[in-house]
């Protein structure tokens, strides 16, 4: 079945040095992929989003980059803070499914 | 000030029992959603609603029931819970069904022995 996936479980990381999460995905029919981020204890929270005619979308700190040619989206955090530790997850989202369906996750370490 | 709110945020229980876990959101969003997290932190969509109307029953055993008073609530009731129902349940919302920006609650951690 198709499917979003990640690449790596546990990225560890220096503080100060950037992050760049990957995910795999399989739905070619998807119209928005999106990254949440979920700290230790809470619930996931929303990041940043990218539509499927994109390839490129930056915010505070991070970028997106969708590669529709293999399939491939990434995460990437500049100067990551011990703040930025937590589990990332991408999502996938057709608008007409009315669902998000979350990759695997990958938990971000930072170290001092 | 919270956004979603789930309670209780730990349930223990053993397995035969009936529980429910309550949500409410105070964002004035129109969809809310129950996701189940599993030990291994998959994330997997099990309901959702639209003003108050059932949108998406992901093939969750008839033991969960969901049910929606208003748009701001939204509750779920598991029956005759089993082993394999512990899990992380978040509850959601979000303006618009299926909206890439949802917003969850803090989990409710079930334990099930």
């Amino acid at each position: 079945g198709e499917s979003v996936g990640l690449h790596l479980p546990t990225l560890s990381v220096q503080e100060g040095d950037n992050s760049i999460i990957n995910c795999a995905y399989s739905n070619s029919a998807s119209d928005y992929f999106i990254w949440y981020k979920q700290e230790s204890g809470k619930g996931p929270q929303f990041i940043i989003d990218i539509r499927s005619n994109m390839d490129k979308r930056q915010g505070q700190r991070v970028t997106v980059l969708l590669n529709k040619t293999v399939k491939h989206l990434s995460l990437q955090i500049a100067a990551t803070q011990p703040g930025d530790s937590a589990v990332y997850f991408c999502a996938e989202n057709q608008a007409a499914g009315n669902k998000l369906t979350f990759g695997g996750g990958t938990r971000v370490l930072v170290k001092p | 000030d919270t956004a979603v709110s789930q309670t209780p945020k730990y349930l223990v229980t053993q397995m035969g029992n009936d529980k429910s876990i309550k949500c409410e959101q105070n964002l004035g969003h129109d969809t809310m959603y129950w996701y189940k997290q599993d030990s291994k932190k998959f994330l997997k969509i099990m309901f959702s609603y639209n003003n108050k109307e059932l949108i998406i029953n992901e093939t969750v055993p008839n033991r969960f029931s969901p049910k929606s008073p208003d748009k701001a609530h939204l509750n779920l009731h598991i029956n005759s819970l089993e082993l394999g129902d512990s899990a992380v349940y978040f509850c959601a919302s979000s303006q618009g069904q299926g909206a890439v920006e949802q917003y969850f609650g803090p989990g409710t951690r079930l334990t099930v022995t």
